[in-house]
Formats: structure tokens, sequence, C-alpha cells
């Protein structure tokens, strides 16, 4: 079965610094990677993807993540963090019948 | 973009009763939609995936009498908890994948249910 593992509860980062939220993952066969964003109340938006590909991808609000093989990692960065920015972040892999399995979620606290 | 609804956006009922949630796929046809619960600052865990005109597959552990799911149309889905007890109070998302060529078959979250019961 396939999951997915966000070592870090909570990063703290400035705003205007660069930010990275980490992932890494463990499927059978090519993996399927997204990143998603939760605010307060409200269902998930989709930030990016990975399917096949580029290692970089670039996705909405200036948010990229690299995907590493060797590393079975799909961190998600941004150069330049943003107050606004503060939210839960979920990566997830897709399965079977192609739903979603989710980590555990990064909280993100943007300081100004 | 793809839209989904859903219908209620919070609801609070007694313990015993049983409360439907809507799941709506706006402009899209939903071949597939799935029901996610989340707990408060937990992650998003699958419940079950239902496809139109068939039944749902639920998940291990997820008791099918008691989340009642009906796709009855490709662009509704609903789930129904049925005598609903305080250790069902929680955050229902539901999500739909499109027909191929919508959205690169790929699955857009609706902003959630939350569901608390006294």
């Amino acid at each position: 079965a396939q999951s997915v593992a966000q070592p870090e509860d909570q990063v703290n980062v400035a705003e205007g610094n660069p930010l990275t939220v980490k992932c890494t993952y463990s499927v059978s066969g090519n993996p399927y990677l997204f990143w998603y964003v939760q605010y307060p109340n409200r269902g998930l938006q989709f930030l990016l993807k990975y399917i096949t590909g580029d290692n970089l991808v670039k996705g909405s609000y200036g948010f990229e993540a690299e995907f590493n093989k060797s590393q079975t990692s799909f961190h998600l960065k941004k150069p330049s963090a943003l107050v606004s920015d503060s939210a839960l972040y979920f990566c997830a892999v897709r399965g079977l019948r192609r739903a979603l399995t989710f980590g555990s979620g990064t909280r993100l606290q943007v300081q100004p | 973009g793809a839209v989904v609804s859903q219908h209620p956006s919070w609801v609070i009922c007694k313990s015993g009763t049983s409360v439907k949630i809507e799941c709506r796929s706006l402009d899209f046809q939903a071949t597939t939609m799935f029901w996610y619960r989340q707990f408060p600052k937990q992650s998003l865990m699958l419940m079950a995936t239902s496809n139109e005109g068939s039944k749902a597959t639920y998940e291990q552990g997820v008791e099918k009498d008691k989340f009642l799911i009906n796709h009855a149309s490709l662009t509704l889905s609903t789930l129904t908890v049925t005598s609903a007890h305080p250790e069902d109070s929680s955050f229902y998302i539901c999500s739909a994948r499109g027909l191929a060529g919508v959205g690169d078959n790929e699955q857009f979250f609706g902003p959630g249910t939350r569901l608390t019961v006294l």
C-alpha cells in the first residue's frame, strides 16, 4: 500500500524568506504525487502535481515542488514566503481507484 | 475550473438522528466521487469511493450501514450518517473526478461539511 510522510507538524518561516515543506512517499510503481493547501474550515485547494516528466513542478501561488526519485521525496518550496501562505499543507499520493492517501499535514506559519 | 459544492456547510444534530450531506459537481460530470473525513488537526482519511450507478466501495473499518452513500447521477453523491453519535462529529469532505478530459482526470474537492452531534 502507498503511504506519505510529512515529518514536520509545523514549519515557521519569516515573511520574504524561502520555505520548504517536506514530504516523502512510498509506493509501488510510478508515483502520482500532489500538494494541497487547506485554510481553516475550508476544503482542499490543489497546488500542484507530479505525474511524469520534469522533476521540478511549478504550481499555483508561486509554489513549486521537487521530485527526487532516489530519495523518494517531493518537497514543496517557495522562494519568498507571504503571511497569507500560512495554512495547512498536505502531500498526497494517488492509489487504488484514484483515491488519494494524504500525509498528516504540516502547518506553515509565516511571521511578518 | 471544475467546481464541487457541498451542502450543508455545517450541521448540528442530536444524537440518534440521521444527517444527509450532498456533494455536487457543478460544471462537470463526475464518474467517481470520494468521501473523506477529517478530525481536528488530523489528516483526511478516505471513507469510501462511489461510482455513479453502482455500490460504493468502503475502506476498511468504515461501517457501510452507518455511512450510506448514494451516487444517483453524474453530478450528485450523498452521504447519510445514520443514527449519528458524538464520535461521528467531524469534517466531511467530498471530491469528484471528472470524465476523461475534465481536469486531466484529477480530483476536485468540495469545501467540506462540519458535522457536530450533540
